[in-house]
């Protein structure tokens, strides 16, 4: 049981460049979150994907899209890379419910991207 | 709008020092409460969560009230360790697709 992965652990891109964040679980969750940690920031919300085929806009979207390609998987891509854009990025998953005891999440051990 | 405010770090500790990081929220309806923390180069784990008023979540000698009258979750922990060093992160959930809000995160160091 891996619980959340994400690919790759490092990127550096130039500007105006494109690459997509992977990432996957295993505990047959039905949301899962992209989030952006910057310095003093704490967590971002960049999008989220309540269940599989439905994606929604969080905090911080702009620059981004994002792809439920299956239950297991929620890719992040950056279309046109942006200095600004330089952060860590943590994919989370929870078993999102009617019950409010459900919005543990789990994290993955997260991308570090640098963008020149 | 849903906010979460944390005590502003770096909080710098000797081992077996009295650990408290204070949190506060702002939302509508009874949310569930979290501490999350980051080990350095890793991603969160949950350290520990209440889902209603006057829960104690507890975990590894930490221990957080859900006090819904003063909209606080602060963290504690008697006796805190070298290992204990790692960003500590504050967070709020409802029932909206699971969602969480994140406080800034409190950075903590415990020297020998």
């Amino acid at each position: 049981n891996a619980g959340v992965t994400q690919t790759p652990k490092f990127q550096v891109l130039k500007t105006g460049q494109s690459m997509t964040l992977q990432c996957a679980q295993d505990m047959n969750h039905n949301s899962m979150y992209w989030y952006r940690q910057d310095p003093g920031m704490g967590l971002r919300l960049i999008y989220y994907s309540a269940s599989e085929g439905t994606t929604d806009k969080g905090e911080v979207p702009n620059g981004y899209n994002v792809s439920r390609l299956n239950k297991r998987e929620f890719s992040l891509r950056l279309e046109s890379a942006a200095p600004s854009q330089t952060s860590v990025y943590f994919c989370a998953s929870s078993e999102y419910g009617q019950s409010v005891a459900y919005n543990e999440q789990y994290f993955g051990p997260g991308t570090r991207l640098t963008v020149t | 709008g849903n906010s979460v405010t944390q005590m502003e770090g770096p909080v710098t500790l000797s081992e077996e020092a009295f650990l408290t990081i204070n949190c506060t929220y702002t939302a509508t309806g009874y949310p569930s409460l979290f501490w999350y923390v980051q080990y350095p180069g890793e991603g969160l784990q949950l350290l520990l969560k209440a889902t209603k008023a006057d829960d104690k979540g507890s975990n590894k000698g930490f221990e957080a009230t859900y006090r819904k009258e003063t909209t606080s979750f602060h963290l504690e922990k008697g006796s805190v360790q070298v290992s204990d060093s790692a960003v500590y992160f504050c967070a709020f959930g409802g029932t909206s697709y699971g969602k969480l809000t994140f406080g800034q995160g409190t950075i903590l160091t415990v020297h020998p």
